[in-house]
C-alpha cells in the first residue's frame, strides 16, 4: 500500500516548456493539495481540491493548472515553465478542517533552466 | 492576511532540550500543528493542539500555547540525533486552509 506517490521525483526542464507533475493516492481521501517549498518561504499552497472535479486556488496559483477527473489523481501542470518555478513540489491528501492530518508525498524537485 | 513566523535555525547539544517557537496572527485558529520534515522527505504530522488547551504532552514532546500572545512552542526533551529535521508550525485559518511557517531547522551538536 503506497499511500501517496509523486512522479517524477526529479525533473529538469527548459524555460517555456510544459511540465506535468503527477500525484496519486490509494486512500480515497477527499481533499488533495499541491504545495511548493522554497527556502525561507516554507510551504505555499498552489491549488487544492475538495473532491473529483472540484478545485480551488491557493496562495500562489499563477502559472499552474490542475485537474481532478478521478479521486485518486491530482496532476499539476506548469503550462510554460519559468525559472521562478524551480522548487520542490509536494502533494498532500487528507482533511481540511479540525485535527485532520495531511499526508504528504515524497516531493518532486523541479529545476527550470 | 494571516501569518505564521518561526526562526529558521536552532542549534542544540545532544541530550539537551530543544524549544522551537512560533507566533501566529489569526486569533480564531482552532487548531495549531507541528509537522516534521526529515531530509529528502515530505512532512509528517508530529502533534497538534486545540485552541482551548494550554499544554499538550506526548512522550518527549510538549506543546505550549499562549493564546493571549499568539505564541506556540514545541519542546523536545533529551534531543537525539534522530530529531534533526525541519519543524513546521501551522495554523488553520478561517477558510480552513493551513497557514504554514517557514520552518525551523533543528541542528544537533554532539
Amino acid at each position: 500500500d503506497a499511500g501517496i506517490t509523486q512522479s517524477p521525483r526529479y525533473k529538469i526542464t527548459e524555460t517555456g516548456r510544459q511540465v506535468t507533475l503527477m500525484c496519486h493516492q490509494t486512500w480515497s481521501h477527499s481533499y488533495m493539495f499541491w504545495y511548493r517549498q522554497d527556502l525561507g518561504h516554507g510551504l505555499r499552497l498552489i491549488y487544492y481540491s475538495a473532491a473529483a472535479d472540484i478545485t480551488d486556488k491557493g496562495e500562489v496559483p499563477d502559472g499552474y493548472v490542475v485537474s481532478r477527473s478521478k479521486t485518486e489523481n491530482f496532476p499539476l501542470t506548469l503550462e510554460s515553465a519559468t525559472r521562478s518555478q524551480t522548487s520542490v513540489y509536494f502533494c498532500a491528501t487528507g482533511g481540511l478542517a479540525g485535527a485532520d492530518e495531511q499526508y504528504f508525498g515524497p516531493g518532486t524537485r523541479l529545476t527550470v533552466t | 492576511g494571516e501569518d505564521v513566523e518561526q526562526s529558521l535555525f536552532l542549534s542544540v547539544r545532544e541530550g539537551d532540550s530543544s524549544v522551537i517557537n512560533c507566533t501566529y496572527t489569526d486569533s480564531s485558529s482552532t487548531y495549531l500543528y507541528w509537522y516534521k520534515q526529515e531530509p529528502g522527505a515530505g512532512l509528517q504530522l508530529l502533534t497538534y493542539i486545540f485552541s482551548n488547551m494550554d499544554m499538550k504532552q506526548d512522550q518527549r514532546l510538549t506543546v505550549l500555547l499562549n493564546k493571549k500572545d499568539k505564541h506556540l512552542s514545541l519542546r523536545i526533551a533529551d534531543t537525539q540525533t534522530g530529531d534533526s529535521a525541519i519543524y513546521f508550525c501551522a495554523e488553520i485559518d478561517s477558510n480552513y486552509q493551513l497557514i504554514w511557517g517557514a520552518g525551523t531547522k533543528l541542528i544537533i551538536k554532539p
